[in-house]
């Protein structure tokens, strides 16, 4: 069965410092890996993702990701938060498709606080 | 450009009473649609899912059912409502290997 984790609750930074948000994996095969961020009452929007290709993605509003294979990881970044950036972050594998459909299995989310 | 439409975007509904929730998608064609419900503001959990025009499959047995009356028309409905149910409701589409999520519609069920 496929899995992700965010081992971290919360993660707390200072405006201008680099940030890190976890995320490990298990799939059978090769993943579908996903970044979501999700600001109050508002839905899911996607930041990046990594299907095959470089190691290193890029995304929106500056944030990439690094896919390690190994390490069954898939971490987010940034060189310089925000407070902007304070939200609640999903990472997300794709199962294998069933049919023509894919299923999405998330994270318990990650949240953001970048203070000033 | 695509654009996904969820509404209500809020609901206060007595206990038993029935629930109608539409999703909409616009600028693509027969794409794969999503039902999700988020509980306390952080897990994600997939509810039903279509291929097509008619085509569901429910992920949970749940007090919900979905149907997809149009091509880019998604609905999440109810006959009586629980306690339970409460949560914010995510729509999602299908494009690119990606699926793109709706506003949502939180539910408050008294």
């Amino acid at each position: 069965a496929q899995s992700v984790a965010q081992p971290e609750d919360q993660v707390n930074v200072a405006e201008g410092n680099p940030l890190t948000v976890k995320c490990t994996y298990s799939v059978s095969g090769n993943p579908y890996l996903f970044w979501y961020v999700q600001y109050p009452n508002r839905g899911l929007q996607f930041l990046l993702k990594y299907i095959t290709g470089d190691n290193l993605v890029k995304g929106s509003y500056g944030f990439e990701a690094e896919f390690n294979k190994s390490q069954t990881s898939f971490h987010l970044k940034k060189p310089s938060a925000l407070v902007s950036d304070s939200a609640l972050y999903f990472c997300a594998v794709r199962v294998l498709p069933t049919g023509t459909a894919s299923k999405l299995t998330f994270g318990t989310g990650t949240r953001l606080q970048v203070t000033l | 450009s695509q654009t996904i439409h969820q509404w209500p975007a809020t609901l206060v509904q007595p206990v038993g009473s029935p629930l109608s929730l539409e999703c909409t998608v616009e600028g693509t064609s027969n794409p794969n649609l999503y039902w999700y419900r988020q509980a306390a503001g952080r897990g994600l959990q997939l509810l039903f899912y279509s291929v097509g025009i008619g085509q569901i499959s429910s992920e949970v047995p749940q007090n919900l059912s979905a149907s997809r009356p149009q091509d880019r028309q998604f609905i999440l409905s109810s006959k009586k409502l629980l306690l339970s149910d409460s949560g914010f409701y995510l729509c999602a589409w299908e494009g690119e290997e990606t699926q793109y999520f709706g506003p949502g519609t939180r539910l408050l069920v008294l």
